[in-house]
């Protein structure tokens, strides 16, 4: 059973709001990641951290930003909320003894008006 | 750099019939291989996995991958499809080394017909 949480699940704000997605995970995992997926459609990485301290981009391009300051925490942050960050994201960890599973949480679901 | 391409964006079955789901795979190494399945409005579960050794791979709610090297395939079957199988799958790929975030596939949605 994975234990990995995020918050809010779900979220409605207005354009230019600033949003922060929380991710937390209490399996010890070094590793963690954000997925961007719009409905059926296909998952794409836009941050990954392999520990504290470690931040880097993911393969589409994202006008959000995260910090590793805590192992077991990895928020997302929007500064300046677009409709076009409507989406689903879904945060995920992954680390030593988890046999290279990666565990996602429920997802966040983003609408911005 | 790897990829996953997964064949059919839209599969359907009748109920009590065989499942396929198709994935095939580019990777400069030996890849790591998954299946993740999603329900509507929730996170991915992982369906099986292989890493390494037997390229049979067993995972939850019947579902079964070969990996096939020569084929760069991991297909996902199941014997008999249940209504409650009707979902989203990912094939997804890293490198074998475990440090390499997941690539996924487009997905394919499986509905299954009563």
């Amino acid at each position: 059973e994975a234990d990995i949480y995020q918050t809010p699940r779900y979220l409605v704000i207005g354009t230019g709001k600033k949003i922060t997605l929380e991710c937390s995970q209490t399996m010890g995992h070094d590793k963690m990641y954000w997925y961007q997926q719009d409905p059926g459609m296909e998952l794409h990485l836009i941050h990954y951290s392999y520990g504290v301290n470690s931040t880097e981009k993911g393969d589409l391009s994202s006008e959000s930003t995260v910090s590793r300051i805590r192992t077991e925490h990895f928020p997302l942050t929007l500064e300046s909320a677009r409709p076009s960050h409507t989406s689903q994201y879904l945060c995920a960890s992954r680390g030593l003894g988890s046999g290279n599973t990666i565990y996602f949480g429920e997802g966040s679901w983003l609408t911005v008006v | 750099a790897q990829s996953v391409t997964q064949l059919g964006s839209h599969v359907s079955v009748s109920e009590g019939a065989l499942v396929l789901l198709r994935c095939n795979y580019s990777s400069s190494v030996p890849p790591y291989l998954f299946w993740y399945v999603q329900y509507p409005n929730q996170g991915l579960q992982l369906l099986l996995k292989y890493t390494t050794g037997a390229t049979l791979v067993k995972g939850i709610n019947g579902f079964e991958a070969e990996f096939k090297k020569s084929e760069t395939s991991f297909h996902l079957t199941k014997p008999s499809a249940h209504m409650s199988d009707a979902a989203e799958y990912f094939c997804a790929v890293s490198l074998n080394s475990g440090n390499t975030p997941l690539v996924f596939g487009k997905g394919t949605r499986l509905s299954v017909i009563a």
